[in-house]
């Protein structure tokens, strides 16, 4: 079936504009979830969806990031007013449980290369 | 916040050689230990998953060890090949996930 997917896969923006991302989880998945992966680091965890709510925001870095999923499907992780601090992968990832039930394995999306000029 | 830590940072090893890594994290709050292959340009791939204390985990030539008490885990790879090259990932999930840096491992033909 199909996995998850993002878009757009590269974007290039200067600094001070705004972003969306969006992901796409594998139908049926609970939970989603948004992390950010800077060079030489492992995924670090920006927020995570049980349904439509934000179960855990505690990774956003600050009010310029927000993410929605109004439909407990596809979410949109936004950011205002970028800065250069802010180019990363950006990885999203589903899950048929949520984390502490079943074995919760995360599902990838291939990532959105963000680029603050 | 969990630290979960991964060493060696990378390795370089010839093919045909076996080799292992490690995952350490903390015991509490610990459901679950994770693996993930991640090859560059591509999404990170779920390889084992593991709960118990002594749960051994193997695919093909990878297999995964856990130790709930002490908090590791390693991964081991007989007879390394080429296509072996990524970063392997862990991550220790209890209410959240938390992801170590990675070991990336490079084959040389």
């Amino acid at each position: 079936g199909a996995g998850v997917s993002q878009t757009p896969s590269n974007k290039v923006t200067e600094k001070g504009k705004y972003v969306e991302l969006r992901c796409d989880p594998i139908s049926g998945h609970t939970a989603l979830y948004w992390y950010r992966q800077s060079l030489g680091q492992g995924p670090e965890f920006l927020i995570y969806f049980q349904g439509t709510g934000a179960a855990d925001d505690s990774g956003l870095p600050n009010d310029r990031f927000f993410a929605v999923r109004p439909e407990g499907s596809v979410s949109t992780l936004k950011i205002q007013r970028t800065e250069r601090g802010d180019s990363a992968v950006y990885l999203c990832a589903s899950s048929l449980n949520l984390p502490g039930q079943g074995t919760s394995t995360q599902y990838f999306g291939p990532g959105t290369r963000l680029t603050v000029l | 916040i969990l630290n979960v830590e991964q060493s060696p940072q990378s390795l370089h090893v010839q093919e045909g050689d076996s080799t292992n890594f490690t995952c350490s994290f903390p015991s509490s709050n610990f459901y679950a230990l994770h693996w993930y292959r991640w090859e560059t340009a591509k999404s990170p791939e779920a390889l084992f998953v593991m709960t118990l204390n002594g749960d051994e985990k193997k695919k093909g030539r990878i297999s995964a060890t856990l130790n709930t008490k002490e908090g590791y885990s390693y991964l081991y790879i007989k007879g390394s090949q080429p296509e072996d090259s990524a970063t392997y990932l862990c991550a220790s999930s209890g209410n959240q996930f938390y992801f170590g840096t990675g070991t990336s491992l490079t084959v040389i033909p």
